[in-house]
């Protein structure tokens, strides 16, 4: 069965300072991979997502994240943090293949705080 | 363009009552979905449609049931709420498989 860990439920990091969230999966073969961001009081947005080929993307805001095949892992970064980025972090996965229902499954979610 | 529309936004239900949330899209999509988010849980499929006519279980379906006359909307039902069903639900939509979700802004339940 596929599952998504965030090993990090939560993350301070200071204003200007760099990020990474980290996001393991499991699952038998390449998904697809993404992370969603939800502002306080808000619903889900999403930052960026990982189809095929290059397996560094970019997003919206500044972020990127990698995925690395080795380590089933799909980590999510930004070189310079803002005060606006201070928001909860959901990566989530997907199945691939013909009977494909686009169901996501989401990790635990990681907030993000940022300290001036 | 209004994206995902969810009705009402708050809700106060007392054990036993039913109620039906909404979710409206005016994007076309064939994807809808239902999920909650409780804290420490992440996100939880409740069900989803892959089409106008069509629903499944997702991974927590007990105690709801969806109805999809209508492509544009998704209906979520309770009928009888219990304390264990508080919780935010949000209603997701999507165009085609892998390319991520269009999120609604979310319901938040409290069953007392």
């Amino acid at each position: 069965a596929q599952s998504v860990t965030q090993p990090d439920i939560h993350i301070t990091v200071s204003e200007g300072a760099s990020l990474e969230l980290r996001c393991n999966y499991s699952y038998g073969a390449t998904p697809y991979l993404f992370w969603y961001v939800q502002s306080p009081g808000q619903g889900l947005q999403l930052l960026l997502k990982y189809f095929s080929g290059d397996t560094l993307v970019q997003g919206i805001k500044g972020f990127e994240a990698e995925f690395k095949r080795s380590q089933s892992s799909f980590n999510l970064r930004k070189p310079s943090v803002h005060w606006s980025d201070a928001a909860e972090y959901f990566c989530a996965v997907g199945a691939r293949g013909s009977s494909n229902t686009g169901k996501l499954i989401f990790g635990q979610g990681t907030t993000l705080q940022v300290k001036p | 363009n209004a994206g995902v529309t969810q009705t009402p936004k708050f809700r106060v239900l007392k054990t036993g009552q039913s109620m039906t949330l909404l979710c409206a899209q005016d994007m076309n999509h064939e994807y809808m979905y239902w999920y909650r988010q409780d804290p420490g849980m992440g996100l939880r499929l409740i069900h989803y449609s892959v089409g106008e006519g069509t629903t499944a279980k997702g991974e927590v379906p007990d105690g709801y049931n969806v109805s999809r006359l209508k492509k544009q909307n998704f209906l979520l039902g309770l009928e009888s709420a219990a304390p264990s069903q508080t919780s935010v639900y949000f209603c997701a939509s999507s165009y085609s498989t892998g390319i991520g979700y269009t999120f609604g802004s979310g319901t938040r339940l409290t069953v007392v």
